[in-house]
């Protein structure tokens, strides 16, 4: 059960896009259309922003787009704003009957 | 609106046990499967243990498993999770969590606040 790996820190200008990335296995992030990305501000819990891979739940900027393509997730946000400054988490089902989180993506909008 | 209400968290030594509850409200309790993850201070999120909403199937995280149980009673609309034999590197913040979808596409959508445990001597 070892963490996806994600970039530790990302930084970018207003308006501009950005990508994190997610890298997983085959046992993972591979095997089924199950990656999902969270959204967490300090000392808040995490929320929901793109499940399988790149569906929006309600409510959810369509700013925020999701892809994958092998082993490799990613999180797009096109036109960064101030508040989208916060950490960021994929997470993906296994072929084990369990969940796995990436690391941690830490956001800075400059 | 679905609402989880977290408690039970608290200061322990090693090897002792915690029990910690999450309310739910707002749903019905068992058409859902539900979770906890933790993080640690400073820390990233990490799945610990999972329970389907009416089987009573369970899956418990490596670091866990044989020490954490998880369980719900759905007449009350509580989910639990017995820790026992905790150590310091269990020390975390707790958070309950619904899962959306169908297995095994199950994944996080509504979170509680948390609640801390704290493992130390």
């Amino acid at each position: 059960q070892s963490a996806l790996a994600q970039p530790a820190s990302m930084s970018g200008s207003p308006g501009q896009p950005i990508t994190i990335s997610c890298t997983g296995t085959s046992s993972d992030v591979g095997a089924y259309n199950y990656v999902s990305w969270y959204q967490q501000h300090p000392g808040k819990a995490p929320k929901l922003m793109i499940y399988d891979v790149s569906n929006r739940p309600s409510g959810v900027s369509n700013r925020f787009s999701g892809s994958k393509s092998g082993n490799t997730a990613s999180l797009t946000i096109s036109g960064l704003q101030a508040e989208d400054e916060a950490d960021y988490y994929c997470s993906s089902s296994t072929s084990t009957n369990t969940w796995v989180f990436g690391g941690g993506t830490k956001l800075t909008v400059l | 609106e679905v609402n989880l209400v977290e408690s039970g968290g608290g200061l322990v030594q090693p090897g002792e046990s915690l029990r910690l509850s999450c309310a739910a409200t707002g749903l019905a309790f068992s058409n859902y499967a539900m979770g906890w993850v933790r993080q640690a201070p400073g820390k990233g999120l990490e799945w610990v243990s999972t329970m389907s909403g009416s089987d009573g199937r369970t899956y418990h995280a490596d670091a866990v498993q044989g020490r954490f149980t998880i369980s719900r009673d759905n007449s009350k609309n509580t989910l639990f999770l017995q820790m026992n034999s905790l150590r310091a590197e269990d020390t975390a913040l707790y958070y309950c969590a619904k899962y959306r979808g169908y297995w095994p596409g199950w994944t996080f959508d509504i979170w509680g606040q948390g609640t801390m445990v704290t493992v130390s001597s």
